[in-house]
């Protein structure tokens, strides 16, 4: 899990609720990513940022918002907007260098009740 | 459309033996390609990570092999042991200037005494 936290590690949402999940990381790294598992399927990017006070959509962005205040932290907030959000969040951050590698969190599974 | 394809889907071998784990991709244009392991509820873990110019690359008891030309990726256990059980999840990168990472759906692996 190196240097990433997510918390917390399980989520119950009642239909109809926000709820924010929390990505910390103190590897020093500039971009930071959210991802979303689902079984059988392969992760989908949510958003992602490469700079502070900056983020940009991915493939799945909708029902979703993010912030990036700090370096350090990129929590993502599930709004009742997103319609099937019962899923394993995975938060990555992105070290730089010749393979741009992205380390992962231990993970949030969301379910909705 | 970049996809990655994986096979077997879901593998069962006795401890000890050996393994190998196949990976299919079309993406461009091609940066690299990452095997990643993922523990049952937790994140991804990189494996390995290979480029262009790479056609093996070891972690241990893991060995990764790339074919850029098929545009086939290998990944072989040796010796497996019962801490192997996991998913394995081939992920390659395309650079458009802006990285874009593809993911496999993963091949499930259980090590059995």
């Amino acid at each position: 899990d190196g240097g990433i936290t997510q918390s917390p590690k399980y989520l119950f949402r009642k239909e109809g609720q926000n709820v924010t999940l929390s990505c910390e990381q103190n590897l020093n790294h500039d971009a930071m990513y959210w991802y979303r598992q689902d079984p059988g399927q392969g992760l989908r990017l949510i958003y992602y940022s490469q700079i502070v006070n900056d983020f940009q959509k991915g493939d799945i962005a909708e029902g979703y918002s993010v912030s990036r205040e700090k370096k350090e932290s990129f929590p993502l907030t599930v709004t009742s907007a997103q319609k099937n959000p019962t899923a394993f969040y995975l938060c990555a951050s992105r070290a730089s260098g010749i393979y741009n590698e992205q380390f992962f969190g231990p993970g949030t599974r969301l379910t909705v009740l | 459309k970049n996809q990655v394809e994986q096979s077997p889907q879901s593998l069962i071998i006795l401890e000890g033996k050996n393994c190998t784990l196949q990976c299919n991709y079309t993406v461009s244009p091609f940066s690299n390609l990452r095997w990643y392991k993922q523990d049952t509820g937790r994140g991804p873990v990189s494996l390995t990570i290979m480029t262009f110019s790479e056609n093996t690359k070891s972690n241990g008891r893991y060995t990764a092999t790339l074919d850029a030309d098929t545009k086939q990726s290998s990944l072989h256990i040796t010796a497996s042991q019962l801490s192997d059980s996991a998913s394995y999840i081939c992920v390659v990168s395309a650079n458009f200037g802006n990285e874009k990472l593809t993911f496999g759906t993963g091949t499930r692996l259980t090590i059995i005494p």
